[in-house]
């Protein structure tokens, strides 16, 4: 299984709601990531998870929650989000270890789209 | 700091036309690097990669090959399809970071 998995596909929410996505990898992979894309932009990294404990974070705004309940799984909590962080949301995983190349390959999700009312 | 820069876009072409695709890179040490490409509505999809200078990178007809001396990682193709329009980001990353590095993207259209 080469796959990286995340739901819901589309998100729609109001100012007020609070909504999480879900990031599901079964490759094994130890480092686990969320990326912000604009329309017409690259990937911008937001967090990084490595074996289960937060690593990075790029000065997200506290609105953006990560969690990583296990290896697996990478969920991200919404709260009282603007309508500019509508954007397409990608989470990618890689191989943790010793290995120069697996260790920095990054597979993707197919993300999802998020609009703010 | 490390950056990507990759031609300006978009690029169009039409069926069976031989692509090029230039990334130049700037980094301290020794990146691997990477092409990605993204199709309409998806997330991104590795299409190839290279770890150390010289090395040629291969998938489903596109090619690149490090280039240390010029720090480039142009990506080929001999004959385009339809299919193949996408967007494509070049990318590199460093063996003690976890940071991705990405090029701002270059679009391309073939068109039949």
């Amino acid at each position: 299984d080469t796959e990286v998995t995340q739901t819901p596909k589309h998100l729609v929410m109001g100012m007020t709601n609070k909504k999480s996505l879900k990031c599901e990898q079964h490759m094994g992979h130890r480092a686990m990531y969320w990326y912000k894309q604009k329309a017409k932009k690259p990937p911008e990294l937001m967090f990084v998870y490595s074996y289960e404990k937060l690593s990075i974070n790029e000065s997200v705004p506290s609105r953006f929650s990560p969690e990583c309940p296990n290896s697996s799984l990478l969920n991200l909590h919404l709260h009282a989000l603007q309508p500019e962080d509508s954007a397409l949301y990608l989470c990618a995983s890689s191989q943790g270890g010793v290995d120069r190349v697996r260790r920095n390959e990054q597979f993707f999700g197919p993300g999802t789209r998020l609009t703010v009312l | 700091g490390d950056s990507v820069t990759q031609m300006e876009g978009p690029v169009t072409l039409s069926e069976e036309a031989f692509l090029t695709i230039n990334c130049t890179y700037t980094a301290t040490g020794y990146p691997s690097l990477f092409w990605y490409v993204q199709y309409p509505g998806e997330g991104l999809q590795l299409l190839l990669k290279a770890t150390k200078a010289d090395d040629k990178g291969s998938n489903k007809g596109f090619e690149a090959t490090y280039r240390k001396e010029t720090t480039s990682f142009h990506l080929e193709k001999g004959s385009v399809q339809v299919s193949d329009s996408a967007v494509y980001f070049c990318a590199l990353s460093k063996i003690y970071g976890q940071n991705f590095v990405f090029g701002p993207g270059t679009r391309l259209s073939v068109l039949p």
